[in-house]
């Protein structure tokens, strides 16, 4: 089956960028999602389609997907945006969603 | 304003069964597809499984092949989905997530709150 492989943790300080990957068997043909999970609360999708966002959701959150890797970079880190993100595709061939590990994020 | 409220969450003894409800309000049901997601403790995000939008189309991970069965019922605007033979690696916070399109998964553009299923004796 389809695997998405994250980084467990990434951390960043204030006003710095964060990059989160998401790794896979040629990503760069499918379509990546990405969700803000933060403690307590439902998941939240930041980037959809490897690169759009949602209405609602700063600019300063921004994806990319090519070849092997899906990147997901918060611009401009914030203390609010400690949380943990994950990376998701579907997986057509063996009509499966997959979710990647999770990356938490660290605001130092 | 989408809402999605989960229900039938708790406590049931290994082996045994449950059906979760997820009642849907602020959106057009019946023309979206459906998903069931779950976060067990200290674990990430797993998907469980997904409805098409007329239920004729139903996909599940796995893990839960075989045991769990998702349906919904469009004059109710409710999804659900029945969990059998449950074991201690079903416990876990379950998501109702409404896709952005109807026929094929694409992405969850929103979600319940969730409900907690603890298997345990």
């Amino acid at each position: 089956s389809y695997v998405l492989t994250q980084p467990p943790s990434v951390a960043a300080a204030p006003g710095q960028t964060a990059r989160i990957t998401c790794g896979g068997n040629n990503i760069g043909t499918k379509s990546v999602h990405w969700y803000q999970r933060k403690p307590g609360q439902a998941p939240v999708l930041v980037v959809y389609d490897d690169s759009d966002r949602p209405s609602g959701i700063p600019e300063r959150f921004s994806g990319s997907n090519s070849g092997n890797t899906a990147t997901l970079t918060i611009s401009r880190v914030e203390a609010g945006d400690e949380a943990d993100y994950y990376c998701q595709v579907w997986d057509s061939s063996s009509d499966v969603v997959v979710f990647g590990g999770g990356t938490k994020l660290t605001v130092l | 304003q989408v809402q999605l409220v989960e229900s039938g969450g708790g406590v049931v003894q290994p082996g045994g069964s449950l059906r979760l409800s997820c009642a849907a309000s602020g959106f057009n049901f019946n023309i979206y597809g459906m998903h069931w997601v779950r976060q067990a403790p200290g674990k990430g995000l797993e998907w469980v499984a997904f409805i098409r939008f007329d239920g004729t189309n139903k996909y599940y991970a796995d893990s839960v092949k075989g045991r769990f069965t998702i349906s919904r019922d469009n004059s109710k605007n409710t999804l659900y989905v029945h969990m059998d033979t449950l074991g201690a690696e079903d416990t876990a916070v379950y998501y109702c997530a409404k896709d952005k399109l109807g026929n094929t998964p694409h992405y969850f553009d929103s979600w319940g709150q969730g409900t907690l299923v603890t298997v345990s004796s």
